[in-house]
C-alpha cells in the first residue's frame, strides 16, 4: 500500500506571497500530523488532527499559518505572506489514533519550502 | 512539559565500532519514547519505540535502546557499526501518545 504523500516535494516562492502544502496521510489513518525541520530550530510539531478537528494546535508558530482537513483524509497546510525564517521542510505523519494506545507515525517525505 | 535532550550532535565511529548515541529525557509521567531514523534526502523511520513494557528495547538494523528510568535515560546502541548507519538519529518523546517532541539530533557518521 501506498504511503504518506506530500506535494509538491519542493516549493520556491517570494517573500509575502501565499503557498499551500498538500499532505495525503496513509488509507485508514485517523489521525495526522504536521511537524517542520529547519537548521535553527530542529524537528518542530506544528499540527496534529483527529479526523478533521485539531484538538492541537500549540506548535503553529504565527497566525500566518492554517492548517485543515477535510473527509477525514487530505490535509492542507497553509502559510500566508511568508517570510524568509519560513524556509524549512515541512513533514507530514499519519497513524491509526487509537486512542489510550500508542500508534506509530508514519511520515512522509516532506516539502521542502524556500522562501526568497 | 517533556523534552528530549540528545547530547553531541555529530558521532563518527569506525566502521564495526560500538554505536552510542545518548538522550536523555525530562518527564513528569512515565514517557513513550522513540529512535528515529532519518537517511539522507529520506523521511523519518522509526527505529524502536519504548511504551513501559521491556525496558530494553530492540528494533530494526541491529539497534536496541535501554530505559533507564533512574538515570532518565534512553540511549541508544549497536555493538558493531556498519557503513548503511551513517545518518541522523532522533529521540523522541511522546506526551500523550500523540504528539512527538523531537531532540535537536545527533548525526552519525561512520568511517571505514
Amino acid at each position: 500500500g501506498a504511503g504518506v504523500s506530500q506535494s509538491p516535494s519542493n516549493k520556491v516562492t517570494e517573500k509575502g506571497k501565499d503557498v499551500e502544502l498538500r499532505c495525503d496521510p496513509i488509507s485508514g489513518h485517523t489521525a495526522l500530523y504536521w511537524y517542520r525541520q529547519s537548521l535553527g530550530q530542529g524537528l518542530e510539531f506544528l499540527i496534529y488532527f483527529q479526523g478533521n478537528s485539531a484538538p492541537d494546535k500549540s506548535g503553529l508558530p504565527s497566525d500566518r499559518f492554517s492548517a485543515e482537513r477535510t473527509g477525514g483524509s487530505v490535509s492542507t497546510l497553509t502559510i500566508q505572506r511568508t517570510q524568509q525564517e519560513d524556509s524549512a521542510v515541512y513533514l507530514c505523519a499519519s497513524s491509526f489514533g487509537t486512542s489510550g494506545a500508542y500508534n506509530e507515525q508514519f511520515f512522509g517525505p516532506g516539502t521542502r519550502l524556500t522562501v526568497l | 512539559a517533556q523534552s528530549v535532550t540528545q547530547l553531541g550532535s555529530h558521532v563518527s565511529v569506525s566502521e564495526g565500532a560500538l554505536v552510542l548515541l545518548r538522550c536523555n529525557y525530562s518527564s513528569s509521567v512515565p514517557p513513550y519514547l522513540f529512535w528515529y531514523v532519518q537517511y539522507p534526502n529520506q523521511g523519518l523511520q522509526l527505529l524502536l519505540k519504548y511504551t513501559s513494557a521491556a525496558t530494553l528495547v530492540k528494533g530494526i538494523n541491529g539497534f536496541e535502546a535501554e530505559f533507564k528510568k533512574s538515570e532518565t535515560s534512553f540511549h541508544l546502541t549497536k555493538p558493531s557499526a556498519h557503513m548503511s548507519d551513517a545518518a541522523e538519529y532522533f529521540c523522541a518523546v511522546s506526551p500523550n501518545t500523540d504528539k512527538l517532541i523531537f531532540g535537536t539530533g545527533t548525526r552519525l557518521q561512520v568511517f571505514p
